[in-house]
């Protein structure tokens, strides 16, 4: 089993949309929790760390579930510029990160 | 913000070429550097985790005589992909961090064998 897994999407979505998504951990030890987008070809970039209260960065909320082991990202009022690749990340110490593959969305005019 | 500079971004050889990727920390100095490996539609898989001055600590299924790295100063570290095959084509990205601090990524270097 991955250590972390994503729906892979796409999601397409027209703008101004909300976009929804999530991705499961495996390790219940994991204690540090990231969201990072990627653009295509490029190297992942640190969009947010997820808190066990859940938090909210601008247009972006994400919420932790620790019983279940899930966390999730939501895009609300989705801008074309949010067109990318999500990536959830894992880590259970405070070093080692564990990627999942990604969830694509797209976000279209 | 921190940075992260990879040389080069995109390197095309010929089987049987050894490679030198390089990554830097331009504006502080990294305790720990990561290197990465993602081959298309796939997760970044963690390759090696290397501290300035000593032997990289490489993850199961990576073969340590293939891939050298070395991390001589806390703003450089190396990887080496040596006897490059076809298979070893992928996007290669460092990290660096300072202590417990988030990773800072470098552009990543795409790596196409022949």
């Amino acid at each position: 089993r991955k250590e972390v897994e994503q729906d892979p999407g796409p999601f397409n979505v027209p703008e101004g949309a909300t976009v929804a998504f999530n991705c499961t951990y495996s390790n219940s030890a994991s204690q540090s929790f990231f969201w990072y987008r990627q653009d295509c070809r490029k190297e992942p970039k640190l969009l947010m760390s997820v808190y066990s209260s859940g938090n909210e960065d601008g247009r972006f909320t994400a919420q932790l579930n620790r019983a279940s082991q899930y966390i999730s990202l939501l895009i609300r009022d989705s801008k074309l510029s949010d067109s990318a690749t999500y990536l959830c990340v894992v880590s259970p110490n405070d070093y080692k990160l564990s990627f999942g593959a990604g969830t694509t969305v797209t976000v279209r005019a | 913000g921190a940075v992260v500079s990879q040389h080069p971004s995109w390197v095309i050889c010929k089987s049987g070429t050894s490679v030198k990727i390089e990554c830097r920390s331009l504006d502080f100095q990294a305790t720990t550097m990561f290197w990465y490996r993602q081959f298309p539609k796939q997760s970044l898989m963690l390759m090696a985790t290397s501290n300035e001055g000593s032997k990289a600590t490489y993850e199961q299924g990576v073969e340590k005589d293939k891939f050298l790295i070395n991390h001589a100063s806390l703003t450089l570290s190396t990887l080496t992909v040596t006897s490059a095959h076809p298979e070893d084509s992928s996007f290669y990205i460092c990290s660096a961090s300072v202590g417990t601090e988030p990773q800072h990524f470098g552009d990543g270097t795409r790596l196409s064998i022949l």
